[in-house]
Order: structure tokens, then C-alpha cells, then sequence
């Protein structure tokens, strides 16, 4: 079965703190991993996927197949940060629909 | 790049009614949408996907004859709450996806049922 953890439902860090969101996955296969941001009041966005390896907003996520998780992190906190993490992971099978963790409310105290 | 269409953003209806929420690719053609649902402080479950020109494909749990979808072209799909309750009122969320790219969200219909 597939399935997405993200144990905290809550995280708060201080301006220029690092910070990192955690994410474990299960999944049989091979899966995509993704990480979305969602911002108050607008739609989710599509921060960064572990196949393209790029740095977004600061941002960078490494798949760890052995220890099956996905962490995001960012070395230095800012304010704009503040939003809804969610990790999700597809199968690798085409069109399948993103299957989602129950997201982590990033708080950057200034 | 890509963007998602749904409307209405906020929609109240009485119990017994019907509701139709849209979702609209608007730059691109998108085969196959997905509906998610998201009650707060929740995650988006997955409702159904929903096919251009066949049968959506329901998640295990949620009933296709209350919800249903019609993906009638390539760039727009429909989801009708039918003889909608308090208990269905949430927050609904259409998505598209590129292909091999990622996915395009719809900026969601919150839905309450009075």
C-alpha cells in the first residue's frame, strides 16, 4: 500500500534557523517524490521532485531509498517560509493521482 | 505555466440539493484530472480519477452515485454533489497533470451544506 508519513503536524523555527520537514514513504515500487507548499489562502504549488535534484526557494530534498524517506530542508529560515509542507509520492505506472502525508504547518517566528 | 481553473471558489447550498463544481485545464489538455477532498487541518484524500470520455475511477469509500464526474473534453471535468448533507461539506480540490511533468492544482471549492 501506499502511504506518506509526516509526523509533525507542527514546526516552528526562528528567522535563520535551519529547518527541516520530515517525510517517510511506503511504497512497493519505485515511486516520485514531490514536496508541495501551500501559502495562505492560495493553492498548492509544486516546490520541488526528487527526479529533477533542483534547489527551490532554498529548498532541497534527497530520496533516501534505504531509509525511505524524503526530508525537506532549507539551511537558514525565512519569514516567507511560513506555509502548509505537504510530501506526496506517485508510482511510477503513468498517469496515477499523487498520493499525499497529512502536511506540516512551517512557522518562522521572526 | 500550467494552470488549473475551478469554480466556484465558495459555494453554500441547502440539504437535498445539488452542487456542480468545475475544473478547467486552461493551457493545456489534460486526460486525465483528480478530485481530492480536504476537511481542516487534514491532508487531500483522493476522491476519484476522473477519465476524458470513459467512466471515473472511484476510491475505495466514496460513493459514485452521490459524486458524481463527467470529463466530457480535454479540458474540462465536473464534480456534482448530489443530495448534498452537512456532512459533505468540505473543501474540494480538482488537479491536472502535464503528463510527465507535475501536477497543476485548482485553487479549490469550499462547499458547505446548510
Amino acid at each position: 500500500a501506499q502511504r506518506v508519513t509526516q509526523p509533525e503536524k507542527l514546526l516552528s523555527v526562528f528567522k535563520g534557523a535551519p529547518v527541516e520537514l520530515k517525510c517517510n514513504y511506503s511504497y512497493s515500487g519505485s515511486p516520485e517524490l514531490f514536496w508541495y507548499v501551500q501559502y495562505s489562502r492560495q493553492r498548492l504549488q509544486l516546490l520541488l521532485r526528487h527526479i529533477s535534484r533542483e534547489s527551490i526557494k532554498g529548498f532541497t530534498a534527497d530520496l533516501n531509498k534505504g531509509e525511505t524517506s524524503f526530508h525537506l530542508k532549507k539551511p537558514f529560515a525565512q519569514e516567507e517560509d511560513s506555509a502548509m509542507y505537504y510530501c506526496a509520492l506517485r508510482g511510477y505506472s503513468g498517469n496515477t493521482p499523487l498520493v499525499f502525508g497529512k502536511g506540516t504547518r512551517l512557522s518562522v517566528i521572526a | 505555466g500550467a494552470v488549473v481553473s475551478q469554480h466556484p471558489s465558495w459555494v453554500i447550498c441547502k440539504s437535498g440539493t445539488s452542487v456542480k463544481i468545475e475544473c478547467r485545464s486552461l493551457d493545456f489538455q489534460a486526460t486525465t484530472m483528480f478530485w481530492y477532498r480536504q476537511f481542516p487541518k487534514q491532508s487531500l484524500m483522493l476522491m476519484a480519477t476522473s477519465n476524458e470520455g470513459s467512466k471515473a475511477t472511484y476510491e475505495q469509500g466514496v460513493e459514485k452515485d452521490k459524486f458524481l464526474i463527467n470529463h466530457a473534453s480535454l479540458t474540462l471535468s465536473t464534480l456534482t454533489v448530489t443530495s448534498a448533507h452537512p456532512e459533505d461539506s468540505s473543501f474540494y480540490i480538482c488537479s491536472a497533470s502535464e503528463g510527465t511533468d507535475g501536477y497543476t492544482f485548482g485553487s479549490g471549492t469550499r462547499l458547505t451544506v446548510v
